[in-house]
């Protein structure tokens, strides 16, 4: 059964980076694409980035495009997301999830709460 | 405003069926894009519900039924729970924006 737990959220100021994790388990790693997704406090899911399987493939919501960067490590069966230039619609809970934006989310990680604030 | 729309609430009584409708556009649910559903209860991550428009992931009850047609699709909810009670989310690709777009949540209150 596949696995997924993401860390490194927390607080920070505007402005500020971050840099999120996501540890898979269960899985061949490296035979899957993967994706953030973001949900503001109550609001809706809002897709971030993907990344293929090699990583040699990204993709980017225009909300984070120039600011946000996807990559992975398949030797450690991790997946990051390097979070630039932050503000305070950033803030949301970040899952990842095992897919690609062409298709399916499946399955996804618990979640890790980023708050932008001064 | 989401790139595909959802009625905000439905509502039905234990035991009866409800339908969420998601529509969207010509770059997305009626490019031919597959629409996916998610229920997410209280305090939990998202769980999908339904792949490829009409197709169940294993544990899935059948209760759960997906269809589309043109630029709209619909999630089926037969024989209503109480812990069905929960947010649900459509999603699709879009070929404008060149990535996935979601539906903007529709709640759903067991009565």
């Amino acid at each position: 059964e596949v696995q997924l737990l993401e860390s490194g959220g927390g607080l920070v100021q505007p402005g500020g980076s971050l840099r999120l994790s996501c540890a898979a388990s269960g899985v061949s790693f490296a035979n899957y694409a993967m994706s953030w997704v973001r949900q503001a406090p109550g609001k809706g899911l809002e897709w971030v980035s993907g990344v293929s399987g090699n990583g040699g493939s990204t993709y980017y919501a225009d909300s984070v495009k120039g600011r946000f960067t996807i990559s992975r490590d398949n030797s450690k069966n991790t997946l990051y997301l390097q979070m630039n230039s932050l503000r305070a619609e950033d803030t949301a809970v970040y899952y990842c999830a095992k897919g690609v934006p062409q298709n399916w989310f499946d399955p996804w990680g618990q979640g890790t709460l980023v708050t932008v604030s001064s | 405003q989401s790139v595909l729309t959802q009625p905000p609430s439905v509502s039905g009584a234990p035991g009866q069926r409800v339908t969420i409708s998601c529509t969207g556009s010509s770059s997305n649910v009626g490019a031919d894009y597959d629409i996916h559903w998610y229920q997410q209860l209280p305090g939990t991550a998202p769980k999908l519900l339904i792949y490829g428009n009409n197709n169940r992931p294993s544990g899935v009850p059948d209760r759960f039924s997906g269809s589309k047609s043109g630029t709209s699709a619909s999630l089926a909810i037969t024989g209503l729970q109480a812990e069905d009670e929960a947010d649900y989310y459509c999603q699709s690709y879009d070929s404008s924006l060149s990535g996935s777009v979601f539906g903007g949540g529709t709640k759903l209150t067991v009565l």
